[in-house]
């Protein structure tokens, strides 16, 4: 079975900092790997998508790299900004056959940007 | 363009009431999804749908049945309601293994 774990569970920084979201995975045999934004009591927003097959992309001040081998995603934010206050969900789509589609979500970060 | 819209957006339930919350998207995606959403327990895969007229179980399937009768629709219904059942759901939608969308969420309280 699939496990995703995300480190941390909760961050705290101060404004203008640049940081970086961990996502681990259990099985490397992954279709692609999404991040999402979810703001409180709202629906989850996709912020990025990773092939299996490529190593980074990037969305404005969002980038976010795969490791296919060590079962290893991060998103690394630059300049932060209390805007970007949210939970940070990445989730993967395992690549085998029949389930292909579903995807297994982390538990999430809770980002706190301060002003 | 609405994208995916859930409804009722709030329900309360008495235990053993049934209901069925709507999802529908006007995206023309293949794949639907509903997912539970329960502090400490993340994102949980429910029911799922790779085209019109199919179903398949996720993670948490007991409880809940599903159908898929027109490709934009994707109907998540509860039986007989329990207080476990009390939970946000979300519904989502993908044009096959891509980027999913998610809709603004159900809040079900049973009591």
């Amino acid at each position: 079975k699939q496990e995703v774990t995300q480190i941390p569970a909760a961050l705290s920084v101060p404004e203008g900092e640049n940081l970086v979201l961990n996502c681990s995975f259990t099985d490397s045999a992954i279709y692609n790997l999404q991040w999402f934004r979810q703001d409180p009591g709202k629906g989850l927003t996709s912020l990025l998508l990773i092939q299996s097959s490529q190593r980074e992309q990037t969305s404005g001040r969002l980038n976010a790299s795969l490791d296919k081998s060590s079962g290893r995603s991060t998103l690394y934010i630059a300049a932060s900004q209390p805007g970007d206050s949210a939970t940070y969900l990445c989730a993967v789509v395992r690549d085998r056959g029949s389930t292909l589609g579903r995807l297994y979500f982390g538990r999430g970060t809770q980002l706190t940007v301060w002003p | 363009n609405a994208g995916v819209t859930q409804t009722p957006k709030f329900r309360v339930l008495k235990t053993g009431q049934s209901m069925t919350l709507l999802c529908a998207q006007d995206m023309n995606h293949e794949y639907m999804y509903w997912y539970r959403q329960d502090p400490g327990m993340g994102l949980r895969l429910i029911h799922y749908s790779v085209g019109e007229g199919t179903t398949a179980k996720g993670e948490v399937p007991d409880g809940y049945n599903v159908s898929r009768l027109k490709k934009q629709n994707f109907l998540l219904g509860l039986e007989s309601a329990a207080p476990s059942q009390t939970s946000v759901y979300f519904c989502a939608s993908s044009a096959r293994v891509s980027r999913l969308a998610f809709g603004s969420g159900t809040r079900l309280t049973v009591v």
